[in-house]
């Protein structure tokens, strides 16, 4: 069965920490990885995506890894600001069909606090 | 979130009446999804479009009926809606081939059904 599991669910840090969140897939086949922040009340917004032959991936304080070979993906966040509080979701797209189907992971839950 | 607006933000319905969620998008791409989220969920694909008068179903797509008449929007309807959809409607746009990342989500339509 594809999934897409995230730990920790929820996480809790101060500002200007650092903070590494991770996924873990089974979907089959591969296609991409992506991450995508959503803030309260609004619609998730892409940070990064990676294919199978990429292995990390930067935008701004935000670096993504992808292991492929144990499906496993984490995002890294440094130097933390208030405004990072938000969901954080992974989501993994097969190759499987025309469009590409999306799975998402339930998101962490991130709280950085003053 | 540019180039694509839902609409209403919030609505508060009753049991067993019609409701019409609406897509608008202003990126002329050709693909359009509708998707739910809830607490313990990831987001939930519905149903989705890959032209005008060109729809298919998404994996809980039981009680709701999509329509698109034209490329810039997308419908979403709950013939009788029932308790149980009570959810967050989020509604995406993606073109091939155009953009590193792919979707891009609308804000969002909360859904209370009483």
């Amino acid at each position: 069965k594809n999934q897409v599991e995230q730990s920790p669910q929820s996480l809790i840090i101060l500002e200007g920490k650092n903070c590494t969140l991770q996924c873990n897939y089974t979907v089959s086949p591969f296609s991409n990885l992506r991450w995508y922040k959503q803030d309260t009340g609004r619609g998730p917004v892409s940070l990064t995506i990676m294919t199978f032959s990429e292995n990390t991936k930067s935008n701004g304080r935000y670096t993504a890894t992808l292991d492929a070979d144990t499906k496993q993906s984490s995002l890294h966040i440094t130097a933390s600001q208030l405004s990072d509080s938000a969901s954080y979701i992974c989501v993994v797209s097969d190759r499987g069909s025309t469009l590409g189907r999306l799975y998402f992971g339930r998101g962490t839950q991130l709280t950085v606090w003053p | 979130d540019a180039g694509i607006t839902q609409s209403p933000r919030h609505k508060v319905t009753e049991t067993g009446t019609p409701v019409t969620l609406r897509c608008h998008q202003t990126e002329n791409h050709r693909y359009m999804y509708w998707y739910r989220q809830d607490p313990g969920h990831g987001l939930r694909l519905i149903h989705y479009s890959y032209g005008v008068k060109d729809t298919d179903k998404g994996e809980v797509s039981d009680g709701y009926s999509v329509s698109r008449s034209k490329t810039e929007d997308f419908l979403l309807t709950l013939e009788s809606a029932t308790s149980s959809q009570t959810s967050v409607y989020f509604c995406a746009i993606s073109e091939p081939g155009t953009g590193e990342y792919g979707y891009t989500f609308g804000s969002g339509t909360r859904l209370t059904v009483v």
